[in-house]
């Protein structure tokens, strides 16, 4: 079945450690983004691509890298310059339609700092 | 400013009420609009995209306000499958890139 894959499901880490969350979607989508969601709180855009080797920050890039090396894969690095990294992240990829697009989601991976 | 603001909630509402939830975004260029549906501790589901004529799905109606820069979701006959989140999705599209912007979401608990 189609659809995006985020892995680990949760994870927890020491502080000081940097941590790579994994995005993979069999969807054929050119976009893809990441989000971080806080307990009671909306997504916020970490960063997003539209293009393989292409990406930009969202509104809370400090502290995360990305890459983008295959249109597959969307990996998320919560560095240890994240002051606050314990989140809810949630990977997504776009399919883009003539005048709309829907976000497709992955499970979410929860990111506990210890 | 926010790029998109929702009304905070929660709204409590009975069964059979109708709801509705209004959202603001400040980008005049946005293109795209949507409403998703967030069940707690899960992934954000596409509600209904919101089109400029105004679109209905069932008890969900849709609407979009370009000049004044916000759309709406109403909800009609409640349901208790119906309590969740409900998030507003702007797309300030610009520069070749869709930037999909989330409200913070609106918080609807339907009682018996």
């Amino acid at each position: 079945d189609g659809g995006i894959t985020q892995s680990p499901k949760y994870l927890f880490r020491k502080e000081g450690q940097n941590v790579t969350l994994s995005c993979e979607q069999n969807l054929n989508h050119d976009a893809m983004y990441w989000y971080r969601q806080d307990p009671g709180q909306g997504l916020r855009l970490i960063y997003y691509s539209q293009i393989v080797n292409d990406f930009q920050k969202g509104d809370i890039a400090e502290g995360y890298s990305v890459s983008r090396e295959k249109k597959e894969s969307f990996p998320l690095t919560v560095t240890s310059a994240q002051k606050n990294p314990t989140a809810f992240y949630l990977c997504a990829s776009l399919n883009k339609g003539m005048d709309t697009g829907e976000l497709f989601f992955g499970e979410g991976s929860r990111l506990t700092v210890l | 400013r926010k790029e998109v603001e929702q009304d905070p909630g929660p709204f409590n509402v009975p069964e059979g009420a109708t709801v509705a939830f209004n959202c603001t975004y400040s980008n005049s260029a946005s293109q795209s609009f949507f409403w998703y549906r967030q069940d707690c501790r899960k992934e954000p589901k596409l509600l209904m995209s919101v089109y400029s004529s105004g679109n209905e799905d069932g008890r969900f109606t849709a609407q979009l306000n370009r000049a004044s820069q916000y759309i709406s979701l109403l909800i009609r006959d409640s349901k208790l499958s119906d309590s969740a989140t409900y998030l507003c999705v702007v797309d300030g599209f610009s520069g070749g890139y869709n930037k999909l912007i989330f409200g913070a979401g609106t918080r609807l608990a339907v009682h018996p």
